[in-house]
């Protein structure tokens, strides 16, 4: 089973700290991606990776950038952590190109910024 | 960009059929139709995806009518287990586009 993780479950952040959110896939998957979820917004996209150092905005990318060194890890860097910017984040990964709709997700982190 | 409409909720018992049907009004030539579950505390995961006409996998069946406005994920003899949200996802399949999850329709089976 292809599995994606994510470094934490839960976690709490002041106005202003830098953030980092760390996702990891297991399958040799070439596309990943950080979403945000929010209740009666659904899932939006904000970054996407198709290769190591290679990235696309998405809907949302205000406020946030990522990095892909390595092809199985993708983190997600919130420069000054706002209180608009609690949430949950998704990261998910899929292999390459033909599968970027098929996507396997990891359990998300719930960021909390106070 | 096709944007998704989705019902809210919907509620079921078991045992019984349930269609969710999802609008794209502005589906492009090149997209496909994705759907996704979700239950609480837990990222989506992916059930189904088609074209056109009818997809059927062991978990679901997707229906694509020809104009391709709409379609329908249809879950037979649902369970308890099946309450969840589920996601419509339309976009292309290799490119680079931005992919837009609708807000999903959150699905309550009863006993």
């Amino acid at each position: 089973d292809v599995k994606v993780t994510q470094s934490s479950r839960y976690l709490v952040k002041r106005t202003g700290e830098k953030v980092f959110l760390e996702c990891v896939q297991d399958m040799d998957h070439e596309n990943m991606f950080w979403y945000r979820q929010d209740p009666g917004l659904g899932l939006r996209l904000i970054y996407f990776s198709y290769d190591v150092k290679m990235k696309e905005k998405g809907d949302i990318p205000e406020g946030y950038s990522v990095s892909r060194e390595k092809k199985e890890r993708f983190s997600l860097i919130l420069e000054s952590a706002s209180t608009n910017q609690t949430s949950m984040y998704l990261c998910a990964s899929s292999f390459g190109r033909g599968q970027l709709l098929k996507q396997y997700f990891g359990p998300g982190t719930r960021l909390t910024v106070t | 960009l096709a944007k998704t409409t989705q019902p809210i909720s919907m509620d079921s018992y078991e045992g019984q059929e349930v269609n969710i049907t999802c609008s794209h009004n502005n589906i492009a030539t090149n997209d496909y139709i994705t759907w996704y579950q979700q239950f609480p505390s837990q990222g989506p995961r992916f059930i189904i995806q088609g074209y056109k006409t009818k997809v059927t996998n062991e978990v679901a069946s997707l229906f694509i009518p020809a104009d391709r406005k709409s379609s329908t994920l249809s879950l037979p003899r649902v369970s308890l287990s099946d309450t969840a949200v589920y996601y419509c996802l339309v976009g292309d399949l290799r490119g680079f586009q931005k992919l837009v999850f609708g807000t999903g329709t959150r699905l309550l089976v009863s006993p």
